[in-house]
């Protein structure tokens, strides 16, 4: 079956960066995308942006655009979100989710998701 | 703020049909994109309900439903039932913002 495993919760200060991983298993990695998507204590979803496991091609939401990279290394079907500069909003849940259906069309949804990984930043 | 209006709670006695609404505008919903559904307990992941605005993943009950029209959409449970106690978010395109968004969540209540 699809499993998204995420790494470890992290606790980091202010203006650091951090690095989330998601190890896909269960189907074939370069056929999905993948988005990132988060949860600040409180708040609700919200859509951090995705890449392509075909050919690495990324979008990211303006709310974090020229703070996060999103990449991917195939050999392992691992995924990662790279936030820099961290602010004390950026503590959340951030989660990795598998993008299903067309992402450049505006028809592309999320069917399965990781556990979740806490991100605390701490001044 | 999300672009996506939801109620903030929604809630029901068993067996009671409850909706949820998904408020959009013409550069999201109204402009003819998709939308899909979550369900999601905090601090585990969430699930997939509906997708393309009313297809159910292989393994969601039929008691799930979804609906759209115009700049709105809607997500019935009919039979509610103790398990459905959750937060719901809907999700689409925004057009202006040139990337996905979500709703800014439902709570439902089973009474």
């Amino acid at each position: 079956q699809v499993q998204l495993v995420q790494s470890g919760a992290e606790v980091k200060k202010s203006g650091a960066s951090v690095k989330v991983s998601c190890k896909a298993s269960g189907y074939r990695f370069t056929t999905y995308g993948i988005g990132w998507v988060r949860q600040a204590p409180g708040q609700g979803l919200e859509w951090m942006g995705w890449i392509s496991l075909y050919n690495r091609n990324t979008k990211y939401g303006q709310h974090v655009q020229g703070r996060v990279t999103m990449t991917t290394d195939t050999s392992t079907s691992t995924a990662y979100m790279e936030l820099r500069s961290l602010r004390s909003d950026d503590t959340a849940v951030y989660y990795c989710a598998r993008s299903s259906g067309n992402f450049w069309t505006g028809y592309n949804w999320f069917d399965s998701w990781g556990q979740g990984t806490l991100v605390t930043v701490s001044s | 703020q999300s672009v996506l209006t939801q109620p903030p709670s929604v809630s029901g006695a068993p067996g009671q049909r409850v909706t949820i609404s998904c408020t959009g505008s013409s550069s999201n919903i109204g402009a003819g994109y998709d939308v899909h559904w979550y369900h999601h307990l905090p601090g585990t992941a969430p699930k997939l309900l509906i997708y393309g605005n009313n297809n159910r993943p292989s393994g969601v009950p039929d008691r799930f439903s979804g609906s759209k029209s115009g700049t709105s959409a809607s997500l019935a449970i009919t039979g509610l039932q103790a398990e459905d106690e959750a937060d719901y978010y809907c999700q689409s395109y925004d057009s202006s913002l040139s990337g996905y968004v979500f709703g800014t969540g439902t709570k439902v209540t089973v009474l």
